[in-house]
């Protein structure tokens, strides 16, 4: 049975400052998605990482993927405060014709000015 | 092009009473899942279609059912709601082929308190 972890799941960090959320899954996954929730809202699709080594960046946020490992990371490189949501991964488990996701839990970023 | 949308927004019911939460989209996404959002529980799966006509249980199926009549069109249902199905549910579609490699995409969530 597939289980997804992230930690941590609570980060408070100042403003310019880096960190990096972590994402480790329990059994093989091809496909790894992170995911932005800002309260109240809907998910907003950030990256889709689809093979190991994968790396992708959009602004101040970087995501990699270690299938060897099973992890998955998110790096937030000088903080603002616009990066304040709830950050969740999710793998997906099975293959052909299922595509189900298996979130973690998320993690709730907080950045003070 | 709306995306994804759910209907009701918000919804209050008394134990024992039934509704439907309608989700629609005009992506012509072949796939489509149901979650429920819990606080410090993430999203789980409770039912998803690989396509029109066809339905599957998830993680949390039971209290819950799902018809897929029409392609754009995921039904959820509540024959008889329970304390434990307060939550925000949410709607999801996705390609069955593509780039970007399954992307779900989300819809707004709907508000479900049972009393």
């Amino acid at each position: 049975e597939l289980k997804v972890e992230q930690n941590p799941l609570f980060l408070s960090m100042q403003e310019g400052k880096n960190y990096t959320i972590y994402c480790n899954y329990s059994t093989t996954s091809d496909r790894l998605y992170w995911y932005r929730q800002d309260p109240g809202k809907s998910l907003e699709s950030l990256f889709v990482l689809l093979s190991n080594g994968a790396v992708k960046q959009e602004g101040r946020l970087m995501a990699s993927l270690d299938t060897k490992a099973r992890l998955s990371t998110l790096h937030i490189t000088a903080a603002v405060h616009d990066l304040s949501a709830t950050y969740f991964c999710a793998a997906r488990i099975g293959g052909g014709a299922t595509n189900k996701l298996i979130f973690g839990t998320g993690t709730l970023l907080a950045v003070q000015p | 092009n709306a995306g994804v949308t759910q209907t009701p927004k918000f919804r209050v019911l008394k134990t024992g009473q039934s509704m439907t939460l309608l989700c629609a989209q005009d992506m012509n996404h072949e796939y489509m899942y149901w979650y429920r959002q819990d606080p410090g529980m993430g999203l789980r799966l409770i039912h998803y279609s690989v396509g029109e006509g066809t339905t599957a249980k998830g993680e949390v199926p039971d209290g819950y059912n799902v018809s897929r009549l029409k392609k754009q069109n995921f039904l959820l249902g509540l024959e008889s709601a329970a304390p434990s199905q307060t939550s925000v549910y949410f709607c999801a579609s996705s390609y069955r082929f593509g780039s970007r490699g399954y992307e779900q995409y989300f819809g707004p969530g709907t508000r479900l308190t049972v009393t």
